[in-house]
């Protein structure tokens, strides 16, 4: 398979509390996106972690990427009501253009 | 405001018609996507077309053409309507001026229903 393979498929915590959600691949990739999709919403670019990095940071979030072992990771700390969304993970590689090949995602669930 | 943009939101139709979907962006890119997602939330790319010309097309059914009459516009025209052509439709787009940009900004998606 080409894709990213989500971890867990479905998570819910508490309000406040950090959120932790993986994505494993077996391709190359040049770039791995992470995007959010609110219920019947498009997808919105949340961070973008190059091939070459190890760690990047966003606000809440902050992604990590070990090409050695083909696994992303993304952390939300100090989650939201709002936060509640699919997180998904999207291995970009550049042939000619861009191309995203998305994993199933993430459904995150915060309860207040 | 600034945006990708797509026409109509629900569409709703009979097995073996013919409907066309459009998107429009204002961001000024040059590069645009169609993908597919499924019932299971599976999103997967089907073309894009860097200023109108066609760069990337998956194996798709040569029942979906793609035209782009401009970079700002992608539409995309399903003949011969199938059930499994239920789906979400979302369109995006990028610009590679000045070398490949990565992110991809989407539109709120075409959400397709054949009976």
């Amino acid at each position: 398979s080409q894709q990213g393979e989500e971890d867990p498929q479905a998570l819910s915590i508490q309000e406040g509390e950090n959120a932790t959600m993986n994505c494993s691949y077996k391709t190359s990739i040049n770039n791995l996106q992470w995007y959010r999709q609110n219920s019947g919403r498009g997808l919105v670019h949340l961070i973008l972690i190059r091939s070459n990095e190890r760690e990047k940071h966003s606000g809440r979030l902050r992604v990590t990427l070990d090409t050695s072992k083909k696994s992303s990771s993304l952390l939300i700390t100090a989650s939201r009501a709002a936060d509640t969304a699919s997180y998904f993970c999207a291995l970009g590689k550049i042939q000619g253009a861009q191309k995203l090949v998305f994993g199933q995602g993430t459904r995150l669930t915060i309860n207040p | 405001d600034t945006a990708v943009s797509q026409t109509p939101k629900y569409l709703v139709t009979q097995m073996g018609n013919d409907k066309s979907i459009k998107c429009e962006q204002n961001l000024g890119h040059d590069t645009m996507y169609w993908y597919k997602q499924d019932s299971k939330k599976f999103l997967k790319i089907m073309f894009s077309y860097n200023n109108k010309e066609l760069i990337i097309n998956e194996t798709v059914p040569n029942r979906f053409s793609p035209k782009s009459p401009d970079k700002a516009h992608l539409n995309l025209h399903i003949n011969s309507l199938e059930l499994g052509d239920s789906a979400v439709y979302f369109c995006a787009s990028s610009t590679m001026a000045g070398g490949v940009k990565e992110t991809q900004y989407f539109g709120p998606g075409t959400r397709l229903l054949v009976l």
